[in-house]
């Protein structure tokens, strides 16, 4: 069975930095793609980065040069470095996986909220 | 990152059919199709197809999906209270090397 759990998250000050976890089960990270997604509160869902299996990164804009993600294949656990946080990074942050074809994600974690906050 | 989009909200009677629609462009939902995701409050996102049509295990038969150039389509048929949730629709976007999501639709199950 597929399962992600994410955790790290809690309430930080503006340009502080947290490193979100995502540890899975039931598969293997390093061979499928994989992303995190968040959601502030209220609002819809904005991707955020995601990692192909051949190790390749990508970010959104507006993330881009801040967050970094990730992976150790040994721990089977992808992660998400955040830097210079700010207020409009407040959201619930998922963890995702994507189907064989690397377009559609298709199991999603819990989800953990990152608060940015003075 | 330009998104997808949605209509913001979609009301129907019970037992009604509902269709929601999200549109992109050839870039996204036009070349690779887009994907259907059902979000109740405070749960994560719950996959409903994937590759326009593809539902995966224990998905509904109520539900069923289409694309129509740049426009993908959920359908909903015999309502039920438990479909009363926000909608989402993604796309990888070739343009942008990024995923993008629709604004996501509130269904309402009157």
């Amino acid at each position: 069975e597929v399962q992600l759990v994410e955790s790290g998250g809690g309430l930080i000050q503006p340009g502080g930095s947290l490193r979100l976890s995502c540890a899975a089960s039931g598969f293997t990270v390093s061979s499928n793609y994989m992303s995190w997604v968040r959601q502030a509160p209220g609002k819809g869902l904005e991707w955020v980065s995601g990692v192909n299996n051949g190790g390749k990164t990508y970010y959104a804009d507006s993330v881009k040069g801040r967050f970094t993600i990730s992976r150790d294949n040994y721990r089977n656990t992808m992660y998400l470095q955040m830097n210079s946080l700010r207020a409009e990074d407040t959201a619930v942050y998922y963890c995702a996986k994507l189907e064989s074809s690397g377009y559609d994600f298709d199991f999603w974690g819990q989800g953990i909220l990152v608060a940015v906050s003075s | 990152q330009a998104g997808l989009t949605q209509p913001p909200s979609v009301s129907m009677g019970l037992r009604q059919t509902a269709t929601l629609t999200c549109t992109g462009n050839n870039n996204n939902v036009g070349s690779r199709g887009a994907a259907w995701l059902q979000q109740h409050p405070g749960l994560p996102p719950k996959l409903l197809f994937y590759r326009n049509t593809n539902r995966p295990p224990g998905s509904s038969e109520r539900f069923s999906s289409s694309r129509s150039g740049n426009t993908a389509s959920l359908t909903i048929t015999g309502l039920q209270p438990e479909d009363d949730a926000d909608y989402y629709c993604s796309a990888w976007d070739s343009s942008l090397s990024a995923w993008v999501f629709g604004g996501g639709t509130k269904l309402t199950v009157l």
